[in-house]
């Protein structure tokens, strides 16, 4: 089975906090996708990587950086915190040839006080 | 950008049929449809290709309207198990861009 993990299921941070999200994939996906999901807001894209060490800006990128090193991992850097980027952030992966199916991790939720 | 879909939110008895649409200004490539249940990610439940497929998924299935830009999703003799937010996603025709998603329908089943 394909295995999207996140660092923790829940995270409180103060504002202006440096906050890293860790998302692992164990399928050799080379597609990687943050998003953040808020009530009435559905699924929005953050920042997403076709690939090791690519990285392009999704719908909603501002106050977000990423990192992806190694092809099954997919870090989002919140560089300072704000009460506005409290939300529910899910990761997800999928394979750039084999299916169109994108696979999702348990999400983070992220409460900045 | 964000795809609409129709209705936000409803409420089914066991038993009856519901449909979940959405529609899109650009031109499309494929629909995709997920499935979030409370508290639990996303779950693929089909896609939809360029060319007016009709799938199925269990008592589930969903149309393609390509010259409309338009899909919908069918649930039948929904069941308890149905509910959920159902999130389409869209990938445009052109362009490599990737899946967006609407801002999701909530299904409640009652017994």
């Amino acid at each position: 089975d394909v295995k999207v993990t996140q660092s923790s299921r829940y995270l409180v941070k103060r504002t202006g906090e440096k906050v890293f999200l860790e998302c692992v994939q164990d399928m050799d996906h080379e597609n990687m996708f943050w998003y953040r999901q808020d009530p009435g807001l559905g699924l929005r894209l953050i920042y997403f990587s076709y690939d090791v060490k690519m990285k392009e800006k999704g719908d909603i990128p501002e106050g977000y950086s990423v990192s992806r090193e190694k092809k099954e991992r997919f870090s989002l850097i919140l560089e300072s915190a704000s009460t506005n980027q409290t939300s529910m952030y899910l990761c997800a992966s999928k394979s750039a040839t084999r299916s169109y199916e994108q696979y999702f991790g348990p999400g983070t939720r992220l409460t900045v006080t | 950008q964000q795809p609409v879909q129709s209705p936000q939110a409803v409420i089914l008895r066991e038993g009856e049929d519901a449909v979940i649409n959405c529609s899109s200004s650009k031109a499309l490539y494929s629909v995709h449809w997920y499935r979030q249940k409370h508290g639990e990610a996303p779950v693929f439940l089909m896609i939809l290709l360029k060319g007016g497929e009709q799938k199925g998924h269990e008592k589930i299935s969903a149309s393609f309207n390509e010259k409309k830009q338009q899909s919908s999703l069918y649930l039948t003799a929904s069941q308890l198990s149905y509910s959920g937010t159902y999130f389409c996603g869209t990938l445009a025709l052109s362009g490599n861009t990737p899946l967006v998603f609407g801002k999701g329908t909530r299904l409640s089943v009652i017994a």
